[in-house]
């Protein structure tokens, strides 16, 4: 069975300190991996997409990094509007995405 | 923000009832797929439609179904509401690609609660 497991389930962080979320994946032929950021009763809001091992993207303080069984979003020096859920999603076909259950994460300054 | 459009926003119905939630596309997607989202949970495939039919379809029971229409707008149809089904709805629009998933941009969402 596709499964898409996140962790932590939450990280609180200080300003300027930096962290790494893992997501872990069992997805035969997998189709895409996306993270996404997701504000409270918001939709989620689009971040990367990686389609290959070994493939990265960054975007501001953020980088996800993609090998054959997990995906990394690196939060380098976060700011407390860094403050959201991230979720992690692999695409299991061509239509359907495969949500993790998020990591919250809570930046304090 | 994306092209992706929902309403309502926010609706409360009693057990039994039917509901219909509506999604405007982003322009240039032809794929609508919808999503239930519980508190706490990421969110769970429900269906995605292509030209006006159901592409695929997660484990949802018969009683969620759904449409798109020409303009690629969609709607949710949800019979019989039960009080598990309170939840966020989302609707993202896509660009069908074969061969792999292309980015599935989301709505705001309709918050349902059944009572």
């Amino acid at each position: 069975e596709d499964q898409v497991t996140q962790s932590p389930e939450a990280l609180r962080l200080q300003e300027g300190e930096s962290s790494s979320l893992n997501c872990s994946y069992t997805v035969s032929g997998l189709r895409g991996l996306f993270w996404y950021r997701q504000d409270p009763g918001k939709g989620p809001e689009f971040l990367f997409t990686l389609y290959s091992a070994g493939e990265e993207k960054e975007k501001e303080r953020l980088k996800a990094t993609l090998t054959k069984k997990e995906s990394f979003l690196h939060i380098t020096a976060p700011k407390p509007e860094d403050s959201a859920t991230y979720l992690c999603a692999g695409g299991v076909n061509d239509y359907k995405l495969s949500f993790g259950a998020g990591t919250t994460v809570t930046v304090r300054a | 923000e994306t092209g992706v459009t929902q309403s309502p926003t926010h609706l409360i119905k009693t057990r039994g009832q039917q509901v219909t939630l509506r999604c405007s596309s982003q322009s240039g997607h032809n794929t609508v797929s919808w999503y239930q989202q519980a508190l706490g949970q990421g969110p769970q495939f429900i269906f995605q439609y292509y030209r006006e039919e159901e592409n695929g379809r997660g484990n949802f029971p018969p009683r969620f179904s759904g449409l798109q229409f020409p303009n690629y707008s969609s709607e949710l149809n949800v019979n019989a509401l039960e009080l598990d089904d309170s939840a966020l709805y989302l609707c993202a629009s896509s660009r069908l690609a074969g061969g792999r998933q292309e980015t599935q941009y989301f709505g705001p969402g309709t918050r349902l609660l059944v009572l």
